[in-house]
């Protein structure tokens, strides 16, 4: 079936530097990228949408600066996180759309990344 | 806004217990409602669906009805397992089919002993 492939699954980085997480879609394209965040034991918090070859739609309190998507093909998104700090550290996870919205009706998520910033 | 909310847990069962979730929702619209489940570590697998009141989502024994009267969707299991153990979200689109963002419950973590 369609798979999201998210990379990498566990990253921990110094205080102030930039780390990259990608997510790319197998078997299918991915037309819309949604970026989520999810803190211990907390439901999933929308970050942004991204539509390939568009900027990204933040959600109200996301800072864009810091959280830096680019979704320049139809399977590939990344989202780098810059300066990161330690309040950044959480589990970030993907979900991928094709433009049917069949693809798992709609919603396929990659297997998440653990970002711990020290 | 559109909201979820889902009974706190954690939910602790024993074995082939009977398992129920509560979700209710509010929304504008006939949105689409899921639910999904996360493993430790793991992204979040689709469970079951259901896109109009009154249809009926159901796979490896889980269940959940769409019931626009009383704005729910519960999540029922007739005898869980300890291969259950895992968070369940309870979500719903905010666009019509399968278009625009999901928004998610709090979660709900299952813990099922043996």
């Amino acid at each position: 079936g369609a798979v999201v492939s998210q990379h990498p699954s566990r990253v921990i980085c110094k205080s102030g530097t930039s780390v990259k997480i990608e997510c790319r879609s197998l078997d299918f394209q991915a037309t819309t990228m949604f970026w989520y965040r999810q803190f211990p034991k907390q439901s999933l918090m929308l970050m942004a949408t991204s539509n390939e070859g568009s900027k990204a739609t933040y959600e109200q309190g996301v800072e864009k600066d810091k959280f830096l998507i680019n979704h320049a093909s139809l399977t590939l998104s990344t989202l780098t996180v810059t300066s990161a700090h330690p309040e950044d550290s959480s589990f970030y996870i993907c979900s991928a759309r094709d433009a049917a919205g069949q693809v798992n009706y709609g919603y396929t998520f990659g297997s998440g990344t653990r970002l711990t910033v020290v | 806004g559109d909201s979820v909310t889902q009974m706190e847990g954690p939910v602790t069962l024993s074995e082939e217990a009977f398992l129920t979730i509560n979700c209710t929702y509010t929304a504008t619209g006939y949105p689409s409602l899921f639910w999904y489940v996360q493993y430790p570590g793991e992204g979040l697998q689709l469970l079951l669906k259901a896109t109009k009141a009154d249809d009926k989502g159901s796979n490896k024994g889980f269940e959940a009805t769409y019931r626009k009267e009383t704005t729910s969707f519960h999540l029922e299991k007739g005898s869980v397992q300890v291969s259950d153990s895992a968070v369940y979200f309870c979500a719903l689109n905010t666009g019509s089919g399968n278009t625009g963002k999901l928004i998610f419950g709090q979660g709900t973590t299952l813990q099922v002993k043996p």
